[in-house]
């Protein structure tokens, strides 16, 4: 199976802040990488597919790069309603896989 | 509007099954694939199986030969049977449509979960 390891676990940030997250897998998985966001134990949301994409309706401060191995997740200015955990699933195979998690608090 | 709800979750003792429900509205279900996720307290999402649009099964490794996942697009429902159910599996389990019809497209739609404790 792939494995997926996001950095770092926990990052502390402001409101205004542009924050980045890393998403490696064990092998390549091409673009087949996607981000979502979840808080407070709710269902997770769909943010980014395809490493790049941006998912419809999701706001433009979001964006992903990266391909093969190493990934970004990128909030180029932290909102309030940002503060959540974001994981990485590689889709390019089953069983699909994802990253620990990575939960952005307010610092 | 999609919507997925769960139901089924509940109280079962060790070795025990239980059956997972999610009816599906707001989209052709018969043309995506679906899939189920689980989170244990205070854990991270863990990806469980997945049935594509054709019927297509796959399983993650923790309940291969114990879970069974099936659909009725007759009913636009999608299924876990869930057999020797062991503590590790307490969790939310969350019903989740995939964009596509086979595995090309993550999940783009989910359900608000159902909570499956496993205890004595």
């Amino acid at each position: 199976d792939i494995q997926m390891t996001q950095s770092p676990s926990t990052l502390s940030a402001s409101v205004g802040d542009r924050v980045t997250i890393t998403c490696r897998a064990s092998q390549s998985i091409s673009s087949w990488l996607a981000w979502y966001q979840q808080t407070g134990g709710k269902a997770p949301k769909l943010l980014i597919y395809k490493a790049s994409s941006l998912q419809s309706g999701v706001p433009s401060r979001f964006s992903g790069s990266g391909s093969g191995t190493e990934f970004i997740l990128t909030i180029s200015s932290l909102q309030p309603v940002d503060f959540a955990t974001y994981y990485c699933q590689q889709y390019i195979s089953y069983p699909w896989t994802f990253g620990q998690g990575t939960k952005v608090e307010i610092k | 509007e999609v919507q997925l709800l769960e139901s089924g979750g509940g109280l079962v003792q060790p070795g025990g099954s239980l059956r997972l429900s999610c009816a599906a509205a707001g989209f052709t279900f018969r043309s995506y694939a679906m899939t189920w996720v689980r989170q244990a307290p205070g854990k991270g999402l863990e990806w469980v199986s997945a049935i594509s649009s054709g019927g297509t099964t796959y399983y993650a490794d923790s309940v291969k030969g114990r879970f069974t996942i099936s659909r009725d697009n007759s009913k636009n429902t999608l299924h876990l049977q869930m057999n020797s159910l062991r503590a590790e599996d307490t969790a939310v389990y969350f019903c989740a449509k995939e964009g596509g019809m086979h595995g090309d497209f993550p999940s783009d739609y989910w359900g608000q979960g159902t909570l499956v404790t496993v205890s004595s």
